[in-house]
């Protein structure tokens, strides 16, 4: 079954300090992998997208993501996190083996504490 | 318009009463989604619409949940004889076309409490 998993309900971490939130995923075929972010009480948001090509993907402010086929990984990262990060991440994954892959299948979230 | 918008963006309502909820995806944009999301929890995908037919109605809850698209434009989804259950914040995204590698952007929904 297609699954995705965000091992961490809660991550913390020091301003300055880089930042890993975590995502693994089960497909039957390729798949197509997402990262969205969602402040207090707004929309997500689209940050990166993986579709093929460079396993290292950038998105928008400065996070990027690593697609790991072996690892059935694609954790998001920061170098330097920011006080302003803080808000919940949403890893999704379309598989493209199924018929119905236009439907996302979404993890349950990770929050991201920055403290200063 | 610059993004997909959603109204109203509360609603409070009585158990046995009926909404609608409104979304107007972005200009062009060919597909639209419906999710629900619960406190605290991922999105639950409810239906999916290609132009004005939705092939996939899979993911509504029950008969009292229905949705529509006109013109290839506006969506509306409609719930029937709310229950408690029914409370939480339904999304909206649309995407260019319907092909699976297309972003989807999402509205800043709609927080629905029935009372």
């Amino acid at each position: 079954a297609q699954s995705v998993a965000q091992p961490e309900d809660q991550v913390n971490v020091a301003e300055g300090n880089p930042l890993t939130v975590k995502c693994t995923y089960s497909v039957s075929g390729n798949p197509y992998l997402f990262w969205y972010v969602q402040y207090p009480n707004r929309g997500l948001q689209f940050l990166l997208k993986y579709i093929t090509g460079d396993n290292l993907v950038k998105g928008s402010y400065g996070f990027e993501a690593e697609f790991n086929k072996s690892q059935t990984s694609f954790h998001l990262k920061k170098p330097s996190a920011l006080v302003s990060d803080s808000a919940l991440y949403f890893c999704a994954v379309r598989d493209q083996g199924r018929d119905s892959n236009y439907q996302l299948i979404w993890g349950a979230g990770t929050k991201l504490i920055i403290k200063p | 318009g610059a993004g997909v918008s959603q109204s109203p963006s509360n609603k409070v309502t009585e158990k046995g009463k009926d909404v609608e909820l409104r979304c107007d995806p972005i200009s062009g944009h060919t597909a639209l989604y419906w999710y629900r999301q619960s406190l605290g929890q991922g999105l639950e995908f409810l239906i999916y619409f290609q132009g004005n037919s939705a092939p996939d109605k899979s993911g509504l809850p029950s008969d009292r949940f229905s949705a529509e698209r006109t013109g290839g434009s506006v969506s509306t989804l409609t719930i029937q004889r709310t229950q408690q259950e029914d409370s939480a914040v339904y999304l909206c995204a649309s995407s260019l076309k319907w092909a699976s590698t297309d972003t989807q952007y999402f509205g800043p929904g709609t927080r629905l409490t029935v009372l």
